[in-house]
């Protein structure tokens, strides 16, 4: 499948400040795309994900936002606490046909208190 | 909350030998896929399943590599003929519809590989 590029590979904030990864991607007849958080040790889990027929998506302290014109979609978290240190991947849905989930690379968020 | 589950949570091998990884995906999901992650890199695709037959596979899924769903709860993953390479986290996932619905993953077998 086409590469989900994801940047920043490592991520570092102070306690209550906004953690922003941003990931872009080439095929444009993607239409789903999930962030996961994995912690050390564990399987990814599904935080948030947005579909092509929105531009924002948001629960409670995590958000989504997708730009499809120029194929780039963000994970907005606010107000970061320790626990939300781990690993976060995005990954892109397949488009009019497939199943795969193709993944970013993650970037690893380190929240400081 | 439902959630898919796999046995054993470590497996370690000697190369050339035969390994079965297991999964019990959501009850009432129909789709089911096998995933893996080399130590420090991304989750990779390696094949999905629906109606008892393979719906899509990566390069990954060469032929030592096969899927079966031998009764209506389990879900394995066999791999014949183990190399060094192979050496990874295998996640098993499940959706309850197909193409663009959520993928829910268990928490993963680190295959070692010696």
């Amino acid at each position: 499948g086409e590469n989900v590029e994801q940047h920043p590979s490592t991520l570092s904030v102070q306690e209550g400040d906004s953690a922003v990864i941003k990931c872009t991607y080439s095929d444009s007849a993607s239409n789903y795309f999930p962030w996961y958080k994995q912690e050390l040790g564990k399987g990814p889990q599904l935080i948030i994900d947005i579909r092509s027929n929105v531009g924002e998506k948001k629960d409670q302290r995590i958000a989504v936002t997708l730009n499809k014109t120029a194929k780039h979609f963000s994970l907005h978290i606010t107000e970061t606490q320790p626990e939300d240190s781990a690993v976060y991947f995005c990954a892109r849905g397949p488009g009019h046909s497939g199943y795969a989930l193709n993944f970013g690379k993650g970037t690893s968020l380190l929240v400081t208190p | 909350e439902p959630e898919v589950t796999q046995t054993p949570s470590h497996q370690v091998t000697q190369m050339g030998q035969e390994v079965i990884l297991r999964c019990v995906p959501i009850s009432n999901h129909l789709y089911f896929y096998w995933y893996r992650q080399i130590l420090g890199q991304k989750v990779e695709f390696l094949v999905s399943f629906y109606n008892n037959e393979i719906s899509e596979k990566s390069e990954i899924f060469d032929d030592q590599f096969s899927v079966e769903r031998p009764d209506g709860s389990n879900f394995t993953l066999k791999i014949r003929s183990t190399k060094l390479e192979d050496s990874a986290m295998y996640f098993c996932a499940s959706s309850a519809q197909g193409a663009g619905d959520t993928q829910y993953f268990g928490p993963g077998t680190r295959l070692t590989v010696l």
